[in-house]
Order: C-alpha cells, then structure tokens, then sequence
C-alpha cells in the first residue's frame, strides 16, 4: 500500500522562507512530484525529484532522500499569492499513476 | 493553445440519475485519468486509461464509469450507484512516465 503524510496546515509571512515536508512509505518507488492548488483550481505542477537531492527552480526548490522516505518543497521569499495547498504525489512501482497526499495548506500572511 | 477542457464546470444531479463528466485533451497524450478531490482532502484516482480502447480501476471505482474511444476524449459516468458523488472532479493527462500530469479546470458535481 501507499501511505503520504504532509502537515495539515501551515502560516508564514511575506518576504519568509518556508519548508513544507512529505513522507511516504509506498510500495516501490519510481519519482515524487510536487503541486500547488489554489482553492477551486486545478493543481499545477511544480517539481520532480527521482534521484536523491535537490532541485531548485526560481524560488522553489525540492528535496529527496529515497532511503528516508523523504522530500520537502522549500519556498523562498514568500509572496501572497502563494497561499495555496501544496499537494505531493508518489510514484509507486507500477509507474502508471500516482498517489497523492491529503496537502498542505500554506498561509502568508502580510 | 494545447490543454485539457473539462465540462461542465459546474453539474447538478438528481437522485437516481447518472451523469457524464466530458474531459478533452489536444495535447496528443496518451495516458488520461480521473480524480475525485472532497474538501480537505487530497485527489484520489477514479480510472485511469494508457492507451485508446483500454482502461483500469482506481481506487474508487464504484459507482463511476468510463469510455477510451478517442485519444483525445476520456468521459466519466457517475451513476446512481455511487452514494455520495458531490465532489470536484478533476481529469488529467500525461506524455510520458517520467513527464508530469497535467490538469483540467474541474468539474463540481452537487446533489439536488
């Protein structure tokens, strides 16, 4: 079975740096995403790590242990519009789809 | 501009009667799915289809069905099986197992 566990909630304020972490135990492991959803939206992707380590893109990086079980979505200089749920996803053993997590809904505040 | 089109955007259901959710892509994709996402919660796989004329369960599958006759079209039933399908929909493809899922805009199916 899959199991993706990311906080409920999360606050921060503007300017801030903050890491929204995920852990998983799945059956086989083939890549973790990570999305943003702004409420009554559709998700939108936002990164990809298959190997151990980091993956910066602007101001949003994602990091990976495999042999944890681990990765976090780091996001820099927080701007109001990034108040969203952030949702990992897993890639299991079978490739064909994924398993998601419940997400996290990050609020910035002024 | 390539995307996904889901429609309606907004369904209403009486009891007793099936719906059918319309997601189109013209992004040449060839794996589709669907999600059910209930507040607070996050997307859980309905269907999901690799290839035309082909097709598997997800996770929740009761009470929900679907064709592949098209690449392009992927459309999910909702029958009066399923007990509780007030719910945002959301269908998606993908090019490629290492290629991300990209989304619709949703379909937010409430009971009358």
């Amino acid at each position: 079975g899959q199991n993706i566990d990311q906080p409920t909630e999360m606050t921060a304020t503007e300017g801030a740096i903050v890491q929204i972490n995920c852990t998983y135990q799945t059956s086989g492991f083939n890549g973790l995403f990570w999305y943003q959803q702004h409420a009554g939206e559709a998700p939108t992707f936002l990164s990809y790590n298959v190997l151990d380590g980091l993956e910066e893109k602007g101001r949003f990086s994602s990091f990976l242990s495999r042999s944890k079980g681990y990765s976090y979505l780091l996001l820099k200089e927080l701007q109001m519009k990034d108040s969203a749920s952030y949702l990992c996803a897993v890639r299991g053993a079978g490739y064909s789809t994924l398993t998601f997590g419940k997400g996290t809904m990050l609020l910035v505040s002024p | 501009d390539g995307g996904i089109t889901q429609s309606p955007k907004y369904l209403f259901r009486k009891e007793g009667q099936n719906v059918t959710l319309s997601c189109e892509q013209n992004l040449n994709h060839d794996a589709m799915y669907w999600y059910r996402q209930d507040p607070g919660q996050g997307l859980r796989l309905i269907y999901y289809s690799q290839i035309v004329n082909d097709f598997q369960k997800g996770d929740i599958a009761e009470g929900y069905s679907v064709s592949r006759e098209k690449k392009e079209s992927f459309p999910l039933t909702v029958t009066s099986a399923q007990k509780n399908p007030t719910a945002f929909y959301l269908c998606a493809s993908t090019e490629g197992r290492d290629q991300p899922q990209h989304f619709g805009d949703g379909t937010r199916l409430s009971i009358l």
